[in-house]
């Protein structure tokens, strides 16, 4: 088992520019989640899904947006990057709404925006 | 106000000591109380989690609730070196949609040999 996995690990982007980050898993999770984090802030949570076909806002959803085709897979796009987006990303997955709701997370992905 | 509090560090002991870590929080509809380890440049991982008021002891780290101060603390007793990391606090209710964490800002923890 692989778990949760995120590719890429490293980006740099220039302020404009698009890109999607992608987060597999492979333990049939119903609930999955992107989350920013920043020095002092914790971990911010920008949209979720709580199953395929679906997405939702979460505390910081501006900039960004999501889709989840497939079960295991869950994708965030950046339409225009900013360099306020610049931050380290990661995903999470969890079985769904029975508590208490284990998150399990992938290694992140660091994105720089100049 | 945030709805969970934590002291972001960092706290530096030598080996062997110690360890408190502690969060406050306002909501009362919280009934999980989670800890997450995060080392450097790995994502958070589940260190243990409590259910409503009370102590949990796992090995060398005990959780502890108190719901009517609505703060939760964990314990490390004989800190390692291996434990430096990030230790992040989660919470969550039976209310909270999409089943939704609520994580503090994490206290940075070096423990030194």
């Amino acid at each position: 088992n692989a778990g949760v996995t995120q590719t890429p690990k490293f980006r740099v982007l220039k302020t404009g520019q698009s890109m999607t980050l992608l987060c597999a898993q492979d333990m049939n999770h119903e609930y999955m989640y992107w989350y920013r984090q920043d020095p002092g802030m914790g971990l911010r949570l920008i949209h979720y899904s709580v199953g395929e076909g679906t997405t939702a806002k979460g505390e910081v959803p501006d900039g960004y947006n999501v889709s989840r085709l497939k079960k295991q897979n869950f994708l965030l796009g950046l339409e225009s990057a900013a360099p306020s987006q610049t931050s380290v990303y990661f995903c999470a997955s969890s079985y769904g709404a029975d508590l208490p709701r284990e998150q399990y997370f992938g290694p992140g992905t660091r994105l720089t925006v100049t | 106000q945030k709805e969970v509090e934590q002291d972001p560090g960092p706290l530096s002991v030598p080996e062997g000591a110690i360890v408190s870590l502690n969060c406050t929080y306002s909501n009362s509809a919280f009934q999980y109380f989670m800890w997450y380890r995060q080392y450097s440049r790995k994502g958070p991982e589940l260190l243990m989690y409590t259910y409503s008021s009370g102590n949990k002891e796992d090995g060398r780290f005990t959780a502890q609730v108190d719901k009517s101060s609505k703060y939760i603390s964990l314990f490390i007793r004989d800190s390692q070196p291996s434990d430096s990391a990030t230790y992040l606090c989660a919470m969550s209710s039976i209310y909270n949609q999409g089943g939704k964490l609520i994580f503090g800002q994490g206290t940075e923890l070096s423990v030194k040999p």
